[in-house]
């Protein structure tokens, strides 16, 4: 499974754009890129997944480049709702794959 | 709707005593695992199972017990052998080996007290 390495922290205000940058030098070429979110006592909630190039959904967007070696997390005008844990992490999808959790990154949003 | 219920939410277990957490999911999840979170850290898997009646050790499975009986539940049961048991603990499904399966589910989690 991937190693990966994120910042362990970061800070930003209401409404700017956050791009959390994820290193993963050994990715496998069947692994996926997910992020999770966690908010303190709770347990992650997925937020996207990808393989390549990149993926938008209502909530983020993922940029992936062609070596595959890193990945960016990018939230659009971010809110005080989005001060969480985000974690970046390889998935193989159709190996029943273990998630394996790093450090995480610790995204602070003050107003 | 359709999740994993753990139970209890918060649990005080004196030394020297088991304890089990609950976990159930409405998913027709295949695949289950437990996790545990220490304050400041990442979740670290404990156990996980990809069948009925069939379970794996993960990276820290000393000192606990797992059980799949049933397709919808995995309890995990915290031994007296677990020599640092207080912590955050997560249970997730997920569809499991040969599907598509965009990632984990996970439930609200059971805080740990030993005390």
């Amino acid at each position: 499974l991937a190693k990966t390495t994120q910042p362990i922290s970061m800070d930003s205000y209401e409404g700017q754009e956050v791009n959390i940058t994820c290193s993963h030098n050994n990715i496998a070429t069947n692994d996926y890129i997910t992020w999770y979110q966690q908010f303190p006592s709770q347990g992650p909630r997925f937020i996207i997944q990808g393989y390549k190039t990149k993926v938008t959904n209502e909530v983020a967007s993922l940029f992936i480049p062609a070596d595959r070696k890193s990945s960016t997390l990018s939230l659009p005008r971010v809110s005080l709702s989005d001060t969480a844990v985000y974690y970046c992490l390889g998935f193989q999808r159709n190996q029943g794959g273990k998630l394996i959790f790093g450090q995480g990154t610790e995204l602070s949003v003050k107003p | 709707d359709g999740g994993i219920t753990q139970s209890p939410k918060y649990l005080f277990r004196k030394e020297g005593q088991n304890v089990t957490l609950s976990c159930e999911q409405n998913l027709n999840h295949d695949a289950m695992y437990w996790y545990r979170q220490d304050p400041g850290q990442g979740l670290r898997l404990i156990y996980y199972s990809q069948i009925v009646n069939d379970f794996q050790k993960g990276d820290i499975a000393e000192g606990y017990s797992v059980s799949r009986e049933k397709k919808e539940s995995f309890p995990l049961t915290v031994t007296s052998a677990q020599k640092n048991p207080t912590a955050f603990y997560l249970c997730a499904s997920s569809i499991g080996q040969g599907f598509k399966d965009y990632g984990y589910t996970f439930g609200s989690g059971t805080r740990l007290t030993v005390v």
